[in-house]
């Protein structure tokens, strides 16, 4: 059980330059989450795949944010035009349908200058 | 909508004493509750899980949590701190609908003392 892996750790990035983060899952798991947390904040959910689909987004992931998942095994967090607001840790997490419990990486902390 | 409280977002103790992190949580159905430890720079790793079967569950770490109902709180002890468990404490409930999601209380910050 290798864990869910995130990459990179550390992104510091200039205002208005794209930013895209990876997040690998547990191997079986078919279900994978992204949420953010901002310092001092408990995580807040952003958006969740079953297996490739897409299948909900929060209000918090503006037009500049775009998640995949193309072969329902990695997925990638697109943040464009970064705004010195998008400055969080991005936590991924997964887990398997139906199951309760969801097992998150380590985090990639995002500073936008 | 449901919604987890921790109250205190710092808390401090003395090695070897009590600890005792608070989370009440509120929801129109039975919850799924959970306890999650993130140390600096790591992501959550899971301390237990309450999941409507025995109402006292233990975790990881000689932590443990009391479901109460009638309180709606899910409060997580541990007997005696060790330096070791100086790291941030999230409280969670989960929703069960569609996509199952996480929504975590601020988190509570737990300073051991030598």
């Amino acid at each position: 059980d290798t864990g869910v892996s995130q990459n990179p750790r550390h992104k510091i990035t200039k205002r208005g330059q794209n930013v895209t983060f990876r997040c690998d899952p547990i191997s079986e798991h078919n279900r994978l989450y992204w949420y953010r947390q901002t310092l001092g904040q408990g995580p807040e959910f952003l958006t969740y795949f079953q297996n490739e689909a897409q299948l909900e987004k929060s209000r918090l992931l503006s037009d500049r944010f775009s998640a995949e998942r193309p072969k329902g095994s990695f997925s990638t967090l697109e943040i464009q035009r970064t705004e010195q607001g998008d400055s969080a840790m991005y936590l991924c997490a997964s887990s398997l349908e139906g199951a309760d419990t969801q097992y998150f990486g380590p985090g990639t902390r995002l500073t936008v200058l | 909508a449901q919604s987890v409280t921790q109250l205190g977002s710092h808390v401090s103790v003395s090695e070897g004493a009590l600890v005792l992190l608070r989370c009440n949580y509120s929801s129109s159905v039975p919850p799924y509750l959970f306890w999650y430890v993130q140390y600096p720079n790591q992501g959550l790793q899971l301390l237990l899980k309450y999941t409507s079967a025995a109402t006292l569950v233990k975790g990881i770490n000689g932590f443990e949590a009391e479901f109460k109902k009638s309180e709606t709180s899910f409060h997580l002890t541990k007997p005696s701190a060790h330096m070791s468990d100086a790291a941030e404490y999230f409280c969670a409930v989960i929703i069960i609908q569609g996509a199952q999601k996480l929504v975590f209380g601020q988190g509570t910050r737990l300073t051991i003392n030598p």
